[in-house]
């Protein structure tokens, strides 16, 4: 059965420290892996994607990686802020000729304190 | 590049009554769209795919008599949400993908819909 598991559920932080979330997903054929932030009320914007041959790409403070072997992916935030205040959630595609499955994790809520 | 509008972005209705949602892609064509729906504290549910020219493809559990998709160009999709209910109430999200291909999809901003 295709699952995305991302943990934690819930985080909160201080602004300035770092934090890293987890993907985990029994997603086959595996095409690609996307973390998105979405700001309550608002739609998903995309940070990074992966394919099965990356295994970290980074974009700004965000640094996502994947461990294609484990089935793993991390996103680890740095020097958070306090617009960092979001859900992330990570989205695992399988691909079947010309079209895809896209699976959505739960998403973990992000909370940061001044 | 690769923005998705959606309109409105707020939307109170009374039990009964059809709401329609538009979904564009300002800057691009695209080929397929996606709507979702998202409970609070939930994660996002696909409802439905639809390709420009034919009929949408709905999950299981959504009634396509409800909610009605039509793509009928290459830069807009609406949702009818008819004879809505309070149940009905939700943050209805779209995306869009790409004409050129691969596997991004661009979300819009989402539309609230409340039903009394």
């Amino acid at each position: 059965k295709n699952q995305v598991e991302q943990s934690p559920q819930s985080l909160i932080i201080l602004e300035g420290k770092n934090c890293t979330l987890q993907c985990n997903y029994t997603v086959s054929p595996f095409s690609n892996l996307r973390w998105y932030k979405q700001d309550t009320g608002r739609g998903p914007v995309s940070l990074t994607i992966m394919t099965f041959s990356e295994n970290t790409k980074s974009n700004g403070r965000y640094t996502a990686t994947l461990d294609a072997d484990t089935k793993q992916s991390s996103l680890h935030i740095t020097a958070s802020q306090l617009s960092d205040s979001a859900s992330y959630i990570c989205v695992v595609s399988a691909w079947y000729y010309r079209d895809d499955k896209i699976i959505f994790g739960k998403g973990t809520r992000l909370h940061i304190l001044p | 590049g690769a923005v998705v509008s959606q309109h409105p972005s707020r939307v109170i209705c009374k039990s009964g009554t059809s709401v329609k949602i538009e979904c564009r892609s300002l800057d691009f064509q695209a080929t397929t769209m996606f709507w979702y729906r998202q409970f609070p504290k939930q994660s996002l549910m696909l409802m439905a795919t639809s390709n420009e020219g034919s009929k949408a493809t709905y999950e299981q559990g959504v009634e396509k008599d409800k909610f009605l998709i039509n793509h009928a160009s290459l830069t807009l999709s609406t949702l009818t949400v008819t004879s809505a209910h309070p149940e009905d109430s939700s943050f209805y999200i779209c995306s869009a993908r790409p004409l050129a291909g691969g596997p991004e999809q661009f979300f819009g901003p989402g539309t609230r819909l409340t039903v009394l």
